[in-house]
């Protein structure tokens, strides 16, 4: 079946300090492949969506890209702030007509 | 607005004990789904309403219950709650059915069970 593995469970960086998560992705499908971010007391909510490989997804200075080849999808940031401390969600639908499955999310801590 | 509501936002529950959740959106949109998130695991889909029809997760079909009694509301039933059962389950909407729709996620609610 479709899976998604992120690996990296905290990361702590320093403001302006770049950030880069991955996340592997395992279907037979062609997938839709998405980061949702949370917010301390709030639910999840999309940040990106890429549905093309080789694509840039952009938003609020974040970018996202997959890679069709190494069944990889990442998100980086130049430079973060501490507003961006958050956990980050990678996510893969197969199909248009298939559920979303996540990754384990990634806790990022942004210190001033 | 695009807010989904979860009530409790805390719930304490027994052992043996039924446990109702609450869930609600004002968007108009077709699909709600209910979702289970355990620490340092990914959300796991439970189940979700495509306008009145319940789909339900195989590995998951005996656990959980569901109604929705209209558009805007859906609900989250556990008939005798055990210890496993304790996580925080999060409430999401999207205006079709289908990975690729956006789906608007609830603050959840965390259960624990005693």
């Amino acid at each position: 079946g479709d899976s998604v593995i992120q690996m990296q469970g905290q990361v702590t960086l320093s403001e302006n300090d770049f950030l880069f998560i991955n996340c592997t992705y395992s279907t037979t499908g062609y997938p839709t492949l998405f980061w949702y971010v949370q917010y301390s007391g709030e639910g999840p909510q999309l940040l990106l969506q890429v549905t093309t490989a080789n694509n840039k997804g952009s938003s609020r200075g974040f970018e996202a890209t997959y890679d069709k080849g190494t069944t990889s999808f990442h998100l980086q940031k130049t430079s973060v702030q501490e507003i961006d401390s958050a956990v980050y969600y990678c996510a893969m639908s197969s199909s248009s007509f298939s559920k979303l499955v996540f990754g384990q999310g990634t806790s990022l801590s942004v210190v001033p | 607005d695009t807010t989904v509501k979860q009530n409790p936002r805390y719930k304490l529950a027994r052992v043996g004990k039924p446990v109702n959740l609450i869930c609600s959106q004002t968007m108009n949109h077709d699909t709600m789904y209910w979702y289970q998130k355990k620490p340092n695991q990914a959300p796991k889909l439970l189940l979700f309403y495509y306008d009145k029809i319940l789909n339900r997760e195989a590995d998951t079909f005996e656990k959980f219950q569901s109604s929705r009694p209209n558009n805007s509301f859906c609900s989250l039933y556990i008939g005798s709650a055990g210890l496993e059962y304790s996580a925080m389950y999060l409430c999401a909407s999207s205006r079709g059915w289908g990975g690729a729709d956006t789906q608007y996620f609830g603050p959840g609610t965390r259960l624990l069970v005693l």
